[in-house]
């Protein structure tokens, strides 16, 4: 049981709009930033969005976060048939005094 | 550019012990902070450890504590995990993470992660 919740699976067809959330508490989401990361099996985690809504260099803007009390969100737009993977959401949690993730969500392109 | 290469992991009984190395370069390792996170096969990513930029403090995940240690050798450039009493529950792929922000201390933001080492607890 993770201590923030995704959906374990979403879908879209290409040129979709899909939306990913994430619910916390007021320990973690409520407090501290919300970063996203997309993960394929067998390789390194890459860092998607930080800080709520801040996309690193490199990350096409089809991708965008935002985050709203205790919830936050990952938008893809056009959606690409690689865009197929694992998405988490990661917050600090101050009561539990160490970072957290989702539980993970698998994205599917129909 | 910025390289974060794990090793140490293999299969190890349970109750014995195993440290994880993990090699930096490409960057100014000492003003970073450093994570451990691993993925138990089938389960989510799941953070492990956190140490800061300057070795002065240590977080850990309650399944971890008191029995893995994280530490940090800012003159070898290399960051370690130390597990200790290993149970079944604890085979994963463990990463190496950095911290995105100079001097940064108790964020998720990883912009750069390691290829990740398999532990595997069995008898």
């Amino acid at each position: 049981q993770s201590v923030l919740t995704q959906p374990p699976s979403a879908s879209g067809t290409p040129g979709q709009r899909v939306t990913i959330s994430c619910s916390g508490s007021s320990s973690n989401i409520g407090s501290n930033t919300v970063n996203w990361y997309r993960h394929l099996p067998g390789t390194a985690p890459k860092l998607l969005i930080y800080s709520d809504d801040q996309r690193p260099s490199g990350v096409p803007d089809r991708f965008s976060g935002s985050k709203s009390g205790t919830s936050a969100s990952l938008a893809i737009s056009g959606l690409q048939s690689e865009d197929e993977a694992d998405y988490y959401c990661a917050a600090w949690d101050d009561s539990l005094n160490g970072g957290v993730f989702g539980g993970g969500t698998k994205l599917t392109v129909l | 550019q910025v390289q974060l290469v794990e090793s140490g992991g293999g299969v190890v009984q349970p109750g014995r012990s195993l440290r994880l190395s993990c090699a930096a370069s490409g960057f100014t390792f000492s003003s970073y902070g450093m994570n451990w996170v691993r993925q138990a096969p089938g389960k989510g990513l799941e953070w492990v450890a956190l140490i800061l930029y300057d070795g002065s403090n240590k977080y850990y995940a309650d399944s971890v504590k008191g029995r893995f240690t994280i530490s940090r050798d800012n003159s070898k450039n290399t960051l370690y995990l130390q597990l200790n009493s290993l149970r079944a529950e604890d085979t994963a792929v463990y990463y190496c993470a950095k911290i995105r922000g100079f001097r940064a201390t108790t964020v998720t933001t990883f912009d750069y992660w390691g290829q990740g080492t398999l532990v595997t607890v069995s008898s």
